[in-house]
């Protein structure tokens, strides 16, 4: 089993949608978690934190499930400029300070 | 503007040929690590500096090398390239505590040929 698993997609979203997706974790000692976003060809960009209790920003929400080992991501009003591949990166307090990345959620939000 | 430098951005090398990619961060970030990205692979950790002084294997090191020149420099050299090293390998850098992600670079998009 994968330490970080993610559904590859692609989620296809009509535009203004709503779409949603999540990411489980193996270890349940792990202590951070982070959804980043990775344009085709680019590198990965820090999208947001994701806290105990849940946040928001602006139009994402992140959410947390510790007893079920999950996070979530939900996009409301989804713009053409979402698409993207959004990875789930978790801080498991490895040696060397590393996190551990997700395979990505593909999204693709059209006209 | 302060982040994580990459150079080169393109490189294309003949097999058995040697390169060193270059990374620099001002953030003043103790820890720094290099990533490989293939299709349908993900992020593959190759090797990490986790503070100045100290470097380790990642998953995939095999072929690689690499030296943390001081705490803003970590430099990755392919000794001698393969075809199997066609990537984009990125370089990010992270503070110490755990509520910090990482900031990549731009990344190097490397052909070996």
């Amino acid at each position: 089993r994968k330490e970080v698993e993610q559904d590859p997609g692609p989620f296809n979203v009509p535009e203004g949608a709503t779409v949603a997706f999540n990411c489980t974790y193996s270890n349940s000692a792990s202590q951070s978690f982070f959804w980043y976003r990775q344009d085709c060809r680019k590198e990965p960009k820090l999208l947001m934190s994701v806290y105990s209790s849940g946040n928001e920003d602006g139009r994402f929400t992140a959410q947390l499930n510790r007893a079920s080992q999950y996070i979530s991501l939900l996009i409301r009003d989804s713009k053409l400029s979402d698409s993207a591949t959004y990875l789930c990166v978790v801080n498991q307090l490895t040696a060397g300070n590393k996190l551990t990345f997700g395979g990505g959620t593909r999204v693709l939000v059209k006209p | 503007n302060a982040g994580v430098t990459q150079t080169p951005k393109f490189q294309v090398l003949k097999t058995g040929q040697s390169m060193t990619l270059q990374c620099a961060q001002d953030m003043n970030h103790n820890s720094m690590y290099w990533y490989r990205q293939d299709p349908g692979m993900g992020l593959r950790l190759i090797y990490y500096s986790a503070s100045e002084g100290t470097t380790d294997k990642g998953e995939v090191p095999n072929g690689y090398n690499v030296s943390r020149l001081n705490k803003r420099e970590f430099s990755l050299r392919l000794e001698s390239a393969a075809p199997s090293q066609t990537s984009v390998y990125f370089c990010a850098s992270r503070n110490s505590g755990s509520d910090y992600g990482y900031t990549f670079g731009s990344g190097t998009r490397l052909t070996v040929v």
